[in-house]
């Protein structure tokens, strides 16, 4: 049962761009929005994160749109470097089982 | 370094061949998780433990064991492990009280069960 869509599958945006992942929740009993970002051979590294009575949170190059009547979350990379590039991973965390439940992933491409 | 440590980092076994997948913090987190990532899956939740002697369920608990001995330490026990079993593990842990803090994942374990 996924709980956490997440969308493009992939996205390709050129150097200097703005990247831009969406998810959509639906279980309403979630504490706090990660995002982590995942190389190849690595483990997810937390990027940003939000709570839900906050609508956007900024750090640095990486913004979280947050809107909780639509249940929808959002991940904007300004600049975009090719050092971005990477697979994203938004995730919904539920404080009272201790889960992080995770959307599919989006491949993220910054080319030249 | 604070980091979260698992070994081995591949193993490849026969079925019903017992095997133990260690985790290690070196944070002092009190909470920590395993979760398996497979393609067109994303990650999924096995089991955590919120403290020493305290471990739950997640949501793909079937042929697993874990133990919380130690705080630092949380090792994952496949008793029987079979095909169905091959993935790529992670352990992570986080600080409390609340939720508002992030977990740390280790850096994986590619599991292989032929």
């Amino acid at each position: 049962q996924q709980q956490v869509k997440q969308s493009p599958q992939s996205l390709i945006v050129q150097k200097g761009g703005i990247s831009i992942i969406n998810c959509a929740y639906e279980n309403t009993a979630f504490d706090y929005f990660p995002w982590y970002q995942q190389f190849p051979g690595k483990g997810p590294a937390l990027l940003i994160a939000i709570r839900p009575d906050v609508s956007e949170k900024k750090e640095g190059r990486f913004t979280i749109s947050f809107n909780k009547s639509a249940k929808q979350f959002s991940l904007h990379i300004m600049d975009s470097q090719p050092g971005d590039s990477a697979t994203y991973f938004c995730a919904a965390f539920n404080f009272g089982n201790e889960k992080l439940t995770f959307g599919t992933g989006t491949r993220l491409t910054i080319i030249p | 370094e604070a980091q979260v440590t698992q070994n081995p980092r591949y193993l490849i076994t026969v079925t019903g061949k017992k095997l133990t997948v260690t985790c290690s913090q070196n944070m002092n987190h009190e909470y920590m998780s395993w979760y398996r990532q497979d393609p067109g899956l994303g990650l999924r939740q096995i089991y955590y433990s919120m403290n020493v002697e305290v471990t739950d369920k997640g949501d793909v608990p079937e042929g697993y064991k874990v133990s919380r001995k130690e705080k630092r330490n949380f090792p994952l026990i496949l008793e029987s492990p079979s095909p169905n079993q091959t993935s790529l593990y992670f352990c992570a842990s986080r600080i409390g009280p609340g939720p508002y803090y992030g977990y740390t994942f280790g850096s994986g374990t590619r599991l292989t069960v032929v």
